[in-house]
């Protein structure tokens, strides 16, 4: 089923410092990854995927990791910057391209 | 590319009326497009698949009576919440997917919708 979460677990970080946000996902049959980032009253934006064939993506100061032995995802932001302040949510594809969200982690970047 | 847009922003209503959310594919065609709806610090919980040309279908626990979902283009898809109470003032968000076959989802900038 889907996730929710009534409070958001935060992690706040020192402007400069690299962040890792984790997720785990719930169907060990999924075979497609995505984070996304939502700012306070905006869609969610895309920022990086993978597909279950790989361990490791690199995008441009972002990197996905992902454990599918013990179903866990996570998100390395390099030199967090206050505009890195927003939400983010992984997400599972499940068949049909149906997507699973995660309960999500606020960032918070202190200057 | 892969611009999503939501029409209107946001919307208060009163309770009993109808609304209508657009959700367009600006720059690609997208045969399959989806409905969210978040609540405040909550997750995005999928609603519905909209596919071009067929019936909606709805996840578990969703009124298909009261979420009417119609997809008659391959760029435009619309929510109707019809006879819309307080309980259902919520954000609403649509996404798409390229009907050239990748598996990203392009997500509309989200609808909130307040009902008196």
């Amino acid at each position: 089923g889907e996730s929710v979460g009534l409070h958001l677990p935060t992690l706040s970080v020192q402007e400069g410092d690299n962040s890792i946000i984790n997720c785990a996902y719930s169907n060990s049959a999924s075979d497609y990854f995505i984070w996304y980032k939502q700012e306070s009253g905006k869609g969610p934006q895309f920022i990086i995927d993978i597909r279950s064939n790989m361990d490791k993506r690199q995008g441009q100061r972002v990197t996905v990791l992902l454990n599918k032995t013990v179903k866990h995802l996570s998100l390395q932001i390099a030199a967090t910057q206050p505009g890195d302040s927003a939400v983010y949510f992984c997400a599972e594809n499940m068949a049909t391209y149906k997507l699973i969200f995660g309960s999500g982690t606020r960032l918070l970047v202190r200057p | 590319g892969a611009v999503v847009s939501q029409h209107p922003s946001w919307v208060i209503c009163k309770s009993g009326t109808s609304v209508k959310i657009e959700c367009r594919s600006l720059d690609f065609q997208a045969t399959t497009m989806f409905w969210y709806r978040q609540f405040p610090k909550q997750s995005l919980m999928l609603m519905a698949t909209s596919n071009e040309g067929s019936k909606a279908t709805y996840e578990q626990g969703v009124e298909k009576d009261k979420f009417l979902i119609n997809h008659a283009s391959l760029t435009l898809s619309t929510l109707t919440v019809t006879s819309a109470h307080p309980e259902d003032s919520s954000f609403y968000i649509c996404s798409a997917r390229n009907v050239i076959g990748t598996d990203t989802q392009y997500f509309g900038p989200g609808t909130r919708l307040t009902v008196l």
